[in-house]
């Protein structure tokens, strides 16, 4: 089975630094990998997802992961972090495929702190 | 991309009791997955969802416990059964894109059990 290993609960970064969410995967085959992002009592967003194509992935509001397979890691990265990103993010690999759609295994999730 | 709604959006209940957690799309899938996500914790897959058949659980759930409906391809209820207050969590739904390689989630359901 696949799984995901977030290295941080939590990470507390001053606004305009950059931010770093590490996330290590453990998979059978080359997976697909997602980073989600989930602002308090809102629903979970996509922030960027890597299926098998260019190794390093940009996303929304300046995001981007590198997938690393010799290191199995696909590290989130900002180079400056804004007050409004401060949220709990969540590195999810694919598992297997049913009828078309992917089971999708999620960390256990980074809460990111912006300091002012 | 897909639209999803749940209701209800947070609700309190009595230990005991049982609540049905709606999902609407506003597109046609096959597939909808639900989740439930505990107090501090991550997102664990309760169950996989699809139209005209039975729910296939993951380990640790059973469908007397969380019984599921599916009767279209745009809807479906979560019921979480005889509650106490280990059940307290967000609940919530997800649907995949047409391509199978992103996911789609609800707002949630916030429940608390008393």
């Amino acid at each position: 089975a696949q799984s995901v290993t977030q290295l941080d609960s939590h990470v507390s970064v001053s606004e305009g630094t950059p931010v770093l969410l590490r996330c290590n995967y453990s998979s059978s085959y080359s997976p697909s990998l997602f980073w989600y992002v989930q602002h308090p009592n809102k629903g979970l967003q996509l922030l960027l997802k890597y299926t098998s194509a260019a190794t390093l992935v940009k996303g929304i509001n300046g995001f981007e992961a590198e997938f690393k397979k010799s290191e199995t890691s696909f590290h989130l990265t900002k180079p400056s972090a804004h007050m409004s990103d401060a949220a709990e993010y969540f590195c999810v690999v694919s598992d297997m495929i049913i009828q078309g759609a992917q089971k999708l295994v999620f960390g256990q999730g980074t809460r990111l702190t912006i300091n002012p | 991309s897909a639209v999803i709604s749940q209701k209800p959006s947070r609700d309190i209940c009595q230990r005991g009791t049982s609540l049905t957690i709606q999902c609407q799309v506003d597109s046609q899938v096959t597939m909808m997955f639900w989740y439930r996500q505990q107090p501090g914790q991550s997102l664990t897959l309760i169950a996989t969802a699809n139209q005209g058949s039975e729910a296939t659980y993951e380990s640790g759930f059973v469908i007397d416990k969380f019984p599921i409906s599916r009767p279209n391809l745009t809807f479906s209820t979560l019921t979480v059964s005889n509650m106490s207050p280990e059940d307290s969590s967000i609940y919530l739904c997800s649907v995949p894109d047409g391509g199978g390689t992103e996911a789609f989630f609800g707002q949630g359901t916030r429940l608390t059990v008393v």
